[in-house]
């Protein structure tokens, strides 16, 4: 089975740009979580959703941050207008809320430079 | 609220030594607890859990008992190897919501 999917892997750009990172959950998990990594406040959840529904968004730093779930299948997280500080690794990871295990599958994440 | 405490690093080992890396927590309720790992340039993947008081979990070598008593959940391995050099984190959960609190991480490094 595939994992969780993410792209770009690697992005570049430039401070006011907009940047958008896409998510492909395994097949059959109902719940997908966004995560932020850096050094200097390590893995910070931003918004996580239950069956395509946004349940928790305390975490998204700020009203440049937007993040969408169309289907069970994708989800985007988009930055506009961009800013050096949100450089970052950003993590897509899926579960499946019904199974009590607590088990996150997380993608091999999104690198995001602002120059 | 929940939280998730566990020892600042980097730890620097040799290959072959004894690892502790040290998670206490505060729950509200009857959590969950989670070691997740991260290999460079690499998301996190579960390395083993354990979901009541006493439960030991364990995965390549790796252990971690779930203390109520001391709200500790300590990892340990006997004896590290090279490629056990990632980032370590303590999670935890309940089985009512999807969402996990992860700790801060703690990088190991093992020396040959």
């Amino acid at each position: 089975d595939a994992g969780v999917i993410q792209s770009p892997r690697h992005e570049v750009t430039e401070m006011g740009q907009e940047v958008t990172l896409r998510c492909k959950p395994i097949s059959g998990h109902n719940s997908l979580f966004w995560y932020r990594q850096t050094m200097m406040r390590g893995l910070e959840l931003l918004i996580y959703f239950n069956n395509n529904v946004p349940i928790d968004d305390s975490g998204m730093p700020e009203d440049r941050f937007s993040a969408k779930m169309p289907n069970a299948s994708f989800s985007t997280l988009k930055i506009q207008p961009s800013e050096p500080r949100d450089s970052a690794v950003y993590f897509c990871a899926s579960s499946l809320w019904t199974d009590n295990t607590g088990e996150l599958f997380f993608g091999e994440g999104s690198r995001l430079t602002v120059l | 609220g929940d939280s998730v405490t566990q020892m600042e690093g980097p730890v620097t080992l040799s290959e072959e030594a004894f690892l502790t890396i040290n998670c206490t927590y505060t729950a509200t309720g009857y959590p969950s607890l989670f070691w997740y790992v991260q290999y460079p340039g690499e998301g996190l993947q579960l390395l083993l859990k354990a979901t009541k008081a006493d439960d030991k979990g364990s995965n390549k070598g790796f252990e971690a008992t779930y203390r109520k008593e001391t709200t500790s959940f300590h990892l340990e391995k006997g004896s590290v190897q090279v490629s056990d050099s990632a980032v370590y984190f303590c999670a935890l959960g309940y089985s009512s919501a999807s969402k996990i609190i992860f700790g801060s991480g703690t990088r190991l490094s093992i020396r040959p």
